[in-house]
């Protein structure tokens, strides 16, 4: 079974700054990948960023990175340079050998102007 | 691009009714998942077909039947309505059932039951 802790329920960030989003995951599966999503206000679901679990390498993808400690089963989201349009609920979720994904409770970020 | 399809975007049900929501996944993409989100709440996962099969099942109510279909859309079925189905139902599509493919969501339908 696989499980996803997204324990802090919100997070404010100036806008042009850093933010770090914490996730925690428990699996029994060797094989296993991660993602974030992203739900802005209109609700659509968007894939910010995946991480292979036999990768030691941490995901980038433009301002958007990640801190894989897989010893720990953490898998934390950085957003550097911090935009308005960031603004939004993040998930943080999971798949094994099945490929559904196991989902997070989410995170509410806002951005200050 | 082209995206995944679902319709309708919102419906409105009352109590022990059907509804049938519709999703069309992505051109070459075999495969289909259901999620439902309520109100402040995360997505769960459904069900999930892969070349026309069943492929996985989750916490879908025996009230509820979904198919896929030759041209790979696939409907969700939800019978004899209650207020808690009230809630946003996302159809996902996939180019394989791969765990680590990217799953690409639809813009949801938003399912009201009054």
């Amino acid at each position: 079974a696989q499980t996803v802790t997204q324990s802090q329920p919100e997070m404010s960030v100036q806008e042009a700054e850093t933010v770090t989003l914490s996730c925690t995951y428990d699996t029994s599966e060797s094989d296993y990948y991660l993602f974030w999503y992203k739900q802005p206000p209109s609700r659509q679901m968007i894939l910010v960023i995946r991480q292979e679990a036999y990768k030691q390498q941490n995901a980038t993808e433009n301002r958007f990175s990640v801190n894989f400690q897989k010893a720990a089963k953490s898998f934390s989201l950085k957003i550097s340079d911090s935009q308005l349009g960031d603004a939004a609920m993040y998930f943080c979720a999971n798949t094994g050998a099945n490929s559904k994904l196991t989902f997070g409770k989410g995170i509410t970020l806002s951005v200050r102007p | 691009a082209a995206g995944v399809i679902q319709s309708p975007r919102h419906l409105i049900k009352e109590k022990r009714e059907t509804a049938t929501l519709k999703c069309y996944p992505i051109p070459r993409h075999d495969t289909v998942y259901w999620y439902q989100q309520g109100p402040g709440q995360d997505p769960q996962f459904l069900i999930s077909f892969y070349e026309k099969m069943q492929s996985d099942k989750g916490s879908i109510p025996d009230r509820f039947s979904a198919q896929q279909f030759s041209d790979y859309h696939s409907e969700l079925n939800m019978s004899s309505l209650e207020l808690g189905d009230s809630a946003l139902y996302f159809c996902a599509s996939s180019l394989s059932p791969r765990s680590g493919d990217e799953q690409y969501f639809g813009p949801g339908t938003r399912l009201t039951v009054t």
